[in-house]
């Protein structure tokens, strides 16, 4: 069965610091693909970024940065310099060859000016 | 402008009372899928499509029902409310591997 777990239910820090949000997924498929999505204090769902299975190359957008290892089966995402805007929950979602997407139960960030 | 259209934005039902979420998109996806969402319990499946006259249960199915009889409309239909049906609910279409687009939530609350 899929599974996708965000250990961390809250995380406080200070603008400007370096903070990463931690998951990690289960699943027997060896085609699949990791979501990591932003929902701020209004309550839509933002995409921020998605991975397939077979792409393990980090990727770097702005002060955003995700680390995808298949080895350990985690798939986290960094935010560098954080900012006040920065505060919402993340989720990470896991989808397999049947198209439904799993998410994880999200980690709240909160950063304090 | 193009995506998922859910109404209404917020409702309040009477416990036992029924009512139908719409959802509705333009982007011509085959998959479409309902999840509600709880404190700390992140976004759960109610009931999904992978595309029209086809529907299949989630994870929290329950006291919901769907259908899909046109690729463009997935509504779900709350039989008799329950006070734990108060949720937050958040439908989704997709084109694998493209991704996910989400409306913009439904606020329930049933008294």
């Amino acid at each position: 069965a899929q599974k996708v777990t965000q250990a961390q239910t809250e995380i406080s820090v200070v603008e400007k610091e370096d903070v990463t949000l931690d998951c990690v997924y289960e699943t027997r498929d060896t085609t699949y693909y990791l979501f990591w999505y932003k929902q701020p204090p209004s309550g839509e769902l933002v995409f921020l970024i998605r991975r397939n299975s077979f792409d393990e190359q980090n990727e770097i957008s702005g002060r955003y940065s995700w680390n995808f290892q298949k080895s350990t089966s985690s798939f986290n995402f960094t935010i560098t310099a954080s900012q006040v805007v920065d505060s919402a929950v993340y989720f990470c979602a896991l989808s397999d060859n049947t198209d439904k997407l799993i998410f994880g139960t999200g980690t709240r960030l909160q950063v304090f000016p | 402008n193009a995506g998922v259209t859910q109404t209404p934005k917020f409702q309040v039902l009477k416990t036992g009372q029924s009512m139908t979420l719409q959802c509705a998109q333009d982007m011509n996806h085959e998959y479409m899928s309902w999840y509600r969402q709880d404190p700390g319990m992140g976004l759960r499946l109610i009931h999904y499509s992978v595309g029209a006259g086809i529907t299949d249960q989630g994870e929290v199915p329950n006291g919901y029902n769907v259908s899909r009889s046109t690729t463009e409309d997935f509504p779900l239909r709350l039989l008799s409310a329950a006070p734990s049906q108060t949720s937050v609910y958040f439908c989704a279409s997709s084109s694998i591997p493209y991704g996910y687009t989400f409306g913009s939530g439904t606020r329930l609350t049933v008294v």
